[in-house]
This record gives C-alpha cells, sequence and structure tokens, in this order.
C-alpha cells in the first residue's frame, strides 16, 4: 500500500522568502505525483503533477517540485512567498501500476501561514 | 464552466436523521469520487465511480453509509441514520476517467456537516 509523509503539519515563512514544503512517498513502484491546494472553506486545487519525462514541475502561482527517486521525495518550493499563498497544501500520490487505478492517497496537509 | 457543483454547502442535523449529499461532475467527465475530511484522519477516499459504476467502495466506514450514481452528471452519498462523528467536510472530485491515475481531480467546494 502507498503511503504519503508531510513533514511539519504548519510552516511559517516571512512574505518574500522561500517556501519549501515537504513531501515523501512510500511506494515500490514510483507513483504519479500531485500537490493539491486548499484555500479556506474552499476545494482542494491542483498546483502541480509529476507523471513523466523531466522531474522539475512547474505549476501555478510560480509553485514548482521536483521529483527525487532516489529520496523517494516531492518537494514543493516557491522562492517568494506571497501573502496569498496561505492555505493548506495537501502532496497526493497515485498507483501508476495499472491503468484502471485512479486513486489518491493523500497527506495529511501542511497548513502555510506567511507573515508580512 | 461549472466545475463540480454539490448542494447543500452546509447540513445541520440531529443525530439518527438521514442525510443525503449531492453532486454533480464536470459534464464528460466518467469518474466521479466521493472524500471525507476530519482534522483527526485528514482526507479519506469513500468511494469511487467510473461510467456511473461503482469501483471501490472499501473506505465507505460503515452500513450506515451509501452512494449511487444513477446517470453521468449525478451522485449521491446518504447517510442513515447519521451520527455526531460523521461531522466532517464530504467532497465530491471528478476527472475525465480514460487516463488512469495520472489524471487531475477537480474538486467541489464541499459540504459541511454537522450532526447534533
Amino acid at each position: 500500500a502507498q503511503s504519503v509523509t508531510q513533514l511539519g503539519s504548519h510552516v511559517s515563512v516571512s512574505e518574500g522568502a522561500l517556501v519549501l514544503l515537504r513531501c515523501n512517498y512510500s511506494s515500490s513502484v514510483p507513483p504519479y505525483l500531485f500537490w493539491y491546494v486548499q484555500y479556506p472553506n474552499q476545494g482542494l486545487q491542483l498546483l502541480l503533477k509529476y507523471t513523466t519525462g523531466a522531474t522539475l514541475v512547474k505549476g501555478i502561482n510560480g509553485f514548482e517540485a521536483e521529483f527525487k527517486k532516489s529520496e523517494t521525495s516531492f518537494h514543493l518550493t516557491k522562492p517568494s512567498a506571497h501573502m496569498s499563498d496561505a492555505a493548506e497544501y495537501f502532496c497526493a500520490v497515485s498507483d501508476r501500476s495499472g491503468a484502471g487505478s485512479y486513486q489518491l492517497t493523500f497527506g495529511k496537509g501542511t497548513k502555510l501561514s506567511v507573515i508580512p | 464552466d461549472a466545475g463540480v457543483i454539490q448542494s447543500p454547502r452546509h447540513e445541520v442535523t440531529e443525530m439518527g436523521q438521514e442525510v443525503t449529499l449531492r453532486c454533480k461532475p464536470i459534464s464528460g467527465h466518467n469518474s466521479l469520487f466521493w472524500y471525507r475530511q476530519t482534522m483527526m484522519r485528514g482526507l479519506e477516499l469513500l468511494i469511487y465511480f467510473n461510467n456511473n459504476v461503482p469501483i471501490d467502495d472499501s473506505g465507505m466506514p460503515e452500513d450506515r453509509f451509501s452512494a449511487k450514481m444513477p446517470n453521468a452528471s449525478f451522485s449521491t452519498l446518504k447517510i442513515q441514520p447519521s451520527e455526531p462523528r460523521d461531522s466532517a467536510v464530504y467532497f465530491c472530485a471528478s476527472s475525465p476517467g480514460f487516463s488512469g491515475g495520472q489524471e487531475t481531480q477537480y474538486f467541489g467546494p464541499g459540504t459541511r456537516l454537522l450532526v447534533l
């Protein structure tokens, strides 16, 4: 069974500082990897995903993530935090071993606070 | 584009009552997912459908929960009888349903359920 670990349930950064949110997965076969964002009282929205090809993936709102197979990681970064980035971020994985497997397994989430 | 539509957005009910949550997926999407989000357990997949057929309901907590998808544009999640521990935010999501686990899931705004 796959699992996702997000280090740090809460992360605080100053406006303009680097954002780094950590995600590690546990799977015998590297899965598909996703980052979703949830703003207060809203549903989840895709930030970016890695399926194949280039391991550095760029997403919306200036975020990017790098798939590192050797470290089983998919950390999310943004060079300069903005107040509007305050939200909860979820790392998720899905199985690439079967075409019929659509299930996402989510991490517990990391709440990002941005300090003015 | 309307996105995934859920109703009601908020529901307050008393223990023992029947609760029905509704979802309209994005037109043309063939996969539909029901999730539950709580502080303690995070985001959990309850059930998912492909082409209106339930594929995996192993996440449904117990027999009090049931889900149906009578057609491609409508799904319900029913709790009967409801209990206070069912209080959570319930999300519906849909995806195109052709490419397996690499697909983006599009989430609705959620239904916030409170069982007194």
